[in-house]
């Protein structure tokens, strides 16, 4: 159990659909990170907030946006769903201790959307 | 672009003897590695990882090469053990950017007999 747990564990929905995935980070974490990974593929950087702001984005589409809230809990909203979005996304936290000098990062089990 | 690859999408061993993961990226600013591990239905956990002004970094049965002149790394694991079957990610980090952003290979499965 890596401390990070994300909701919901699977869903299902349609195209054009919007969707909301939770996350809450290990206890003391400031920063989230989203990542997706389709079918086949390695995990892509989607987006990374620490302490409540962004402070780094990858290839995020613009349908998809995401917050983090005061208590450290991020939400990765994901709007006019398509197919190719059909994917597993994982958050991860990292230790302000430990992260800069490890880089390691400590993830959820992942949400796996399904569009149909 | 595939800025980090796992050419390998399987390997099999048998229990005791070495496993050899390896991967290839082609970003020049890539100065990070680093291996996770991942089992069905977890998310991959940390493993080892090594800066770029190393060329080896050994944790346990665990050992990282990093051959930049060659933009190679590889994961050594000695002896192999029937529980290190899962899915390994090789990862490489830029300089200059967030530590937690990431480019990740596609993974290799790892079977190892017993």
């Amino acid at each position: 159990d890596s401390g990070v747990t994300q909701t919901p564990k699977h869903l299902i929905t349609a195209t054009g659909q919007r969707v909301t995935l939770r996350c809450s980070p290990r206890s003391g974490d400031l920063s989230v990170y989203w990542y997706q990974q389709s079918l086949d593929q390695g995990l892509q950087f989607l987006i990374q907030y620490y302490n409540g702001e962004e402070r780094a984005k990858g290839n995020i589409l613009e349908r998809f946006s995401a917050q983090q809230f005061p208590d450290l809990h991020s939400e990765l909203n994901l709007s006019s769903l398509e197919l190719g979005d059909s994917a597993l996304y994982f958050c991860a936290s990292s230790s302000p201790r430990t992260g800069p000098s490890t880089g390691e990062l400590f993830f959820g089990e992942g949400s796996r959307l399904t569009v149909l | 672009d595939q800025q980090v690859k796992q050419n390998s999408p399987s390997l099999s061993v048998q229990e005791g003897r070495i496993s050899i993961l390896n991967c290839d990226y082609t970003n020049s600013m890539f100065d990070y590695f680093l291996w996770y591990k991942k089992y069905p239905a977890e998310g991959p956990t940390f493993l080892i990882s090594i800066s770029s002004i190393k060329d080896k970094n050994e944790d346990g049965r665990f050992t990282v090469f990093l051959n930049k002149s060659a933009k190679h790394l590889s994961l050594h694991i000695v002896p192999s053990q029937p529980g290190d079957s899962a899915v390994y990610f090789c990862a490489a980090r830029a300089g200059g950017t967030s530590y937690g952003k990431l480019t990740f290979g596609q993974g290799t499965i790892l079977t190892v007999h017993p």
